[in-house]
């Protein structure tokens, strides 16, 4: 089962900030907290992932709440091609990354 | 750079035959390899991974397996398909959890 909550739909204009919340209240200090999205009938893209601090890349920020227990991920300005459903997924430091893949949520981008 | 090759892309087999699919990964080695199913409109499962060559764990028990003949190899086979082995398969790989994990374009299957 996945430990992490995510809201099953969200609506964004294009051009705003879409942020997607995630709760994981039960994560653990070795867990690392990874975001993926997958685009419908293609495999899913790596979007970001953190540990505890706050991370930017090309794509997104990450947004780690100090006790860890939620997160967000914010697409600084959503266009039409940034609809997908977004997995919040949450992975032990091991030798393998086996991906627990939740609902996920299904964020729309509108004109 | 890294590449990941999945294929068939697509693949329409009747209850009862042979499923072979195949990965490979270019531009890295001794990765971490893995196959995740997608049912329809269902999240993704992750089926087996492989640590080394020779090397595979599985997670759900199924009418499929899986192998590891190369290093940069992956294959997930069945000797007699089910109508509920179809689906959206998904071959990825990795370094180890802490990295970065990516996915080929998938295979879909549909057992008729």
């Amino acid at each position: 089962d996945a430990k992490t909550t995510q809201p099953t739909s969200m609506d964004c204009a294009e051009g705003r900030a879409a942020n997607l919340p995630c709760n994981h209240s039960t994560i653990s200090g070795n867990e690392y907290v990874y975001w993926y999205r997958q685009i419908h009938s293609q495999g899913p893209q790596y979007i970001i992932h953190g540990l505890k601090n706050n991370e930017t890349n090309e794509m997104a920020s990450l947004i780690i709440t100090e006790d860890r227990k939620s997160s967000t991920l914010i697409l600084p300005h959503a266009t039409l091609r940034d609809t997908a459903v977004y997995y919040c997924i949450l992975l032990s430091a091991g030798t393998a990354s086996k991906l627990t893949f939740g609902t996920g949520t299904r964020l729309q981008v509108t004109l | 750079s890294q590449t990941i090759h999945q294929w068939p892309a697509t693949l329409v087999q009747p209850v009862g035959s042979p499923l072979s699919l195949e990965c490979t990964v270019e531009g890295t080695s001794n990765p971490n390899l893995y196959w995740y199913r997608q049912a329809a409109g269902r999240g993704l499962q992750l089926l087996f991974y492989s640590v080394g060559i020779g090397q595979i764990s599985s997670e759900v028990p199924q009418n499929l397996s899986a192998s590891r003949p190369q290093d940069r190899q992956f294959i997930l086979s069945s000797k007699k398909l089910l109508l509920s082995d179809s689906g959206f398969y998904l071959c990825a790989w990795d370094y180890g959890s802490g990295n970065t994990i990516y996915f080929g374009e998938g295979s879909w299957l549909t057992v008729v």
